[in-house]
């Protein structure tokens, strides 16, 4: 088991630049969840997945950022334009309910630096 | 909605000496119950969980933790604290199973210290 893959593990862009994280849930996970973490705000749940269908987006901070699952092992987050409040540690997370119920498992996250 | 509370924000303890961390819930019946690990740079790591039976349950590293439902809590223990313990700890609820597949409620973490 390979565990949760993120990248990449550290992202140094510019303001108004684009920024796309990348995550793999483990293999067979049907369900998938995007985390930002800040000091400020702890830990906040963007958005999930199921079955590769987006479920509930309403922690998306603006429209400025999207999500897309296009098939069940691959998951990226876009930032579009990027801007310095959003440098933060984005974490991708899997489960499978119906295998090792309601456990998430963790990626290492990607640390987003905007300047 | 349901909310967890971990009223403490960062906790210093020295090496072997013990450790609670405390953690309050809202919600509207038993939940799924979790703690969860972070060490620097690195992701969240499954400590315990409570789902059902037995009110105290043990994980990893020498971790216990027992759901009291009387007092909406779910507590964190550790007899005798490692350096390595050092790091931050989540406390989390989730749904019951047939209430769907919806997304875990984190606490804000507490922050350990290990001094020796």
């Amino acid at each position: 088991d390979a565990g949760v893959i993120q990248s990449p593990r550290h992202e140094v862009t510019e303001m108004g630049q684009e920024v796309t994280l990348r995550c793999k849930p483990i293999s067979g996970h049907n369900s998938l969840f995007w985390y930002r973490q800040t000091m400020m705000r702890g830990l906040e749940l963007l958005i999930y997945f199921n079955n590769n269908v987006p479920i509930d987006d309403s922690g998306m901070p603006e429209d400025r950022f999207s999500a897309k699952m296009p098939n069940a092992s691959f998951s990226t987050l876009k930032i579009q334009p990027s801007e310095p409040r959003d440098s933060a540690v984005y974490f991708c997370a899997s489960r499978n309910p119906g295998r090792g119920g309601m456990t998430l498992h963790f990626g290492n996250g990607t640390r987003l630096t905007v300047t | 909605a349901q909310s967890v509370t971990q009223p403490d924000i960062h906790i210093t303890v020295s090496e072997g000496a013990s450790l609670e961390l405390r953690c309050n819930y809202s919600y509207g019946a038993t939940p799924y119950l979790f703690w969860y690990v972070q060490s620097p740079g690195q992701g969240l790591q499954l400590l315990l969980k409570y789902f059902s039976g037995d009110t105290l349950v043990q994980g990893i590293k020498g971790f216990e933790a027992e759901f009291k439902r009387s007092q909406s809590s779910f507590n964190l223990r550790k007899p005798s604290v490692h350096w390595s313990d050092a790091a931050e700890y989540f406390c989390a609820v989730g749904p019951f199973a047939n209430s769907g597949n919806t997304p875990l409620v984190f606490g804000k973490g507490t922050r350990l210290s290990v001094i020796a």
